[in-house]
């Protein structure tokens, strides 16, 4: 079992680009979970998805942010437009249930020149 | 707004110290608290979850309390090791939502 998988593992792109990053879950895991690591700061929830199913999206920015988890396909957490503040650690985690321990992925080091 | 807070925020100790310390959470609508062992450079590992008051949950050296009626959760860890040296954090789950502590960053010294 590979575990959670998130790529790429670090990202740079321009302020005005788009990033996309992506997470596949634990095999067996229909629970996917983003979170975002800012500089010098904890975990902060930003999005809880299952197959196909936005649940709770109340941590995201409304703007330029975007979560999906297709039917078929690894959980895609897309940033329009970046800037410059968009920079930090995006974790993504999954679990089998809603109340197992979650399992996290390496994150991926998103930073905007 | 949630407000899951843990104590101390940052803790040196020397090997073969017992060491714990606090998260404190919402005591309303407890639903389940989870800690976390978050190492340098890796990902955030998950060590409890823990859903009733009373709770005592123990892995090798490392055990946690649970008092949902009061709204705290202490972490111990007996005889501490260099290789226990990390970022310990609690987590409170709130509708969907898993809520994480700022954590208490542990250095065991040699």
């Amino acid at each position: 079992n590979a575990g959670v998988m998130q790529n790429p593992r670090h990202l740079v792109r321009r302020r005005g680009q788009e990033a996309r990053l992506r997470c596949s879950p634990m095999k067996g895991h229909s629970h996917v979970y983003w979170y975002r690591q800012l500089p010098e700061e904890g975990l902060k929830f930003m999005v809880y998805l299952q197959k196909e199913n936005i649940i709770d999206e109340s941590g995201m920015p409304k703007e330029r942010f975007s979560a999906e988890f297709p039917k078929e396909g690894p959980s895609i957490l897309r940033i329009q437009q970046v800037v410059r503040g968009d920079s930090a650690a995006y974790f993504c985690a999954s679990s089998p249930r809603g109340d197992y321990g979650y399992t996290f992925g390496s994150g991926t080091r998103l930073t905007v020149v | 707004i949630l407000n899951v807070e843990q104590s101390p925020q940052s803790l040196h100790v020397q090997e073969g110290d017992s060491t714990n310390f606090t998260c404190s959470f919402p005591s309303s609508n407890f639903y389940a608290l989870h800690w976390y062992r978050w190492e340098t450079a890796k990902s955030p590992e998950a060590l409890f979850v823990m859903t009733l008051n009373g709770d005592e949950k123990k892995k090798g050296r490392i055990s946690a309390t649970l008092n949902t009626k009061e709204g705290y959760s202490y972490l111990y860890i007996k005889g501490s090791q260099p290789e226990d040296s990390a970022t310990y954090l609690c987590a409170f789950i709130s509708g969907s939502r898993l809520t994480f502590g700022e954590g208490t960053q542990l250095t065991v010294n040699p």
